[in-house]
């Protein structure tokens, strides 16, 4: 089965600082993985996906992820946070069901703060 | 529009009510889907439709019943809820199935609160 890990439940990086979420992923074949923001009672925002092609790829509001096969990781980057980059971040993968249909799996979710 | 609008946005029902969520795309997408977050955790899949068809029903309780009226609309029909159903409920919509390829649009979700 499918799925990905967020090792920590909360990240702390003061403003200015580079920052880094974490998010390792287990599939069976080629994964499509994803970054979603989530500011607090709304819904979940997409910021960047990986499909194919490079190994870094860039999404919204300055955010990046960088896609390793080896380590089975796709972290969440971005070189200069910003306090309103404060919120929580969820890593999913594509998990295919028998009826042909796709569905996220989540990972659990890690609350980034950003000090000022 | 490239939004997914969901009413209302907060709803706070007793357990012997009915009420309904309702979810609205117009970005011509023809896969909905439903969520359910609890605090502090990721969203779990409900239901999707695609093209107007029940696809995936993640063996719901039937006290949630799902409904899709026309491919822009979705709606989540609640009846004899459990404290425990308070959530943030939450509609999402791709442009097709395979949903991945595009990424999901959200909603801001409904914060239900059973009492």
């Amino acid at each position: 089965a499918q799925s990905v890990a967020q090792p920590e439940d909360q990240v702390n990086v003061a403003e200015g600082n580079p920052l880094t979420v974490k998010c390792t992923y287990s599939v069976s074949g080629n994964p499509y993985l994803f970054w979603y923001v989530q500011y607090p009672n709304r819904g979940l925002q997409f910021l960047l996906k990986y499909i194919t092609g490079d190994n870094l790829v860039k999404g919204s509001y300055g955010f990046e992820a960088e896609f390793n096969k080896s380590q089975t990781s796709f972290h969440l980057k971005k070189p200069s946070a910003l306090v309103s980059d404060s919120a929580l971040y969820f890593c999913a993968v594509r998990d295919m069901r028998t009826s042909g249909t796709y569905k996220y799996i989540f990972g659990t979710g890690t609350r980034l703060k950003v000090l000022a | 529009d490239t939004e997914v609008t969901q009413t209302p946005k907060h709803l706070v029902m007793g357990m012997t009510n009915k009420k309904s969520l309702k979810c609205e795309q117009h970005m011509g997408h023809r896969a909905m889907y439903w969520y359910k977050q609890k605090a502090k955790k990721p969203p779990e899949l409900m239901f999707v439709y695609s093209y107007e068809k029940l696809s995936i029903n993640e063996s719901v309780p039937s006290r949630f019943s799902p409904e899709c009226p026309n491919s822009s609309l979705l709606n989540l029909h609640l009846h004899a809820l459990q404290p425990e159903d308070s959530a943030l409920y939450l509609c999402a919509s791709s442009q097709d199935r395979q949903g991945a390829g595009y990424g999901y649009t959200f909603g801001s979700g409904t914060r239900l609160t059973v009492v």
